[in-house]
C-alpha cells in the first residue's frame, strides 16, 4: 500500500479544469511543504511538473498548478489538453522514510 | 545539461543479485544525492533508497532494508544499487534520480531507467 493516497483514475474533456488529489499523513504532507508532482507517459521516465507544493520548473506550462491544505495536496490542470493524458504521481518528503510516492492517477482526456 | 545515464537491461534468475549503475554529468556530483525508484509492470513508483553523493550517507525504505545496498564512486560520478536475493516480483524498471541533500530532498532529473527481469 502506497504511503500517499491518490484516486486511480480521473477524466476530463479538452478545455476543462480538473483537480487531482493526494492524501498524506502527519509524517509527510501535513507537516512539510515539500510536495512534488510527476508526470509520466507510457515507457518514459517521470518528469517533475510541480515541486515544493506550488512551484513550476521552467518549461512547465502555467496551466499546471499545485496547492496544499492540511493532509491533502492537489494538482490542478486548467484548460486540459490532449497531451496531458498521462499518469500523475504525487510525492513528498517524509520524516519516517525520507521520500514517499502516491499510487498514481491515470488521467484520461476524453 | 544535467544527465543521468543508467546501465543496460538485466535478466536474472530468482535468488541471484543485480548491480545497477547510474552515471551523472552536467553538475557537481558530490553536491547532490541520488534516489533509486522501482516501478513494477503496470504499477506505480516505489521509493527504494537514497545516497548523499558527497558523504556517502544512505537511507533505505523499510521494505528494501537489508536487501538493497546503494553506493557511489565520486571519482566516476556514478552511483550503484545492488539488490540481492532477487524474486520474480522484483521485475520492473529501476530509475535513478538526482536529489537534494537538504530541505526537501526531492528528486528532480531522472535517468532513463533499467529494466530488470527476474525469471527462472
Amino acid at each position: 500500500q502506497s504511503a500517499l493516497t491518490q484516486p486511480a483514475s480521473v477524466s476530463g474533456s479538452p478545455g476543462q479544469s480538473i483537480t487531482l488529489s493526494c492524501s498524506g499523513t502527519s509524517s509527510d504532507i501535513a507537516s512539510y511543504s515539500y510536495v512534488s508532482w510527476f508526470q509520466q507517459y507510457p515507457g518514459k521516465a517521470p518528469k517533475v511538473i510541480i515541486f515544493d507544493v506550488s512551484y513550476r520548473p521552467s518549461g512547465v506550462p502555467n496551466r499546471f498548478s499545485g496547492s496544499k491544505s492540511g493532509y491533502t495536496a492537489s494538482l490542478t490542470i486548467s484548460g486540459l489538453q490532449p497531451e496531458d493524458e498521462a499518469d500523475y504521481y504525487c510525492s513528498s518528503y517524509s520524516s519516517s522514510t525520507l521520500w514517499v510516492f502516491g499510487g498514481g492517477t491515470k488521467l484520461t482526456v476524453l | 545539461q544535467v544527465q543521468l545515464v543508467q546501465s543496460g537491461a538485466e535478466l536474472k534468475k530468482p535468488g541471484a543479485s543485480v548491480k545497477l549503475s547510474c552515471r551523472a554529468s552536467g553538475y557537481t556530483f558530490t553536491d547532490f544525492a541520488i534516489h533509486w525508484v522501482r516501478q513494477a509492470p503496470g504499477q506505480g513508483l516505489e521509493w527504494m533508497g537514497w545516497i548523499n553523493a558527497g558523504d556517502g550517507n544512505t537511507q533505505y525504505s523499510q521494505k528494501f532494508q537489508g536487501r538493497v545496498t546503494i553506493t557511489r564512486d565520486a571519482s566516476a560520478n556514478t552511483a550503484h544499487m545492488e539488490v540481492i536475493s532477487l524474486r520474480v516480483e522484483d521485475t520492473g524498471v529501476f530509475y535513478c534520480a538526482r536529489g537534494y541533500v537538504r530541505g526537501s530532498h526531492r528528486p528532480d532529473y531522472w535517468g532513463q531507467g533499467t529494466l530488470v527481469t527476474v525469471s527462472s
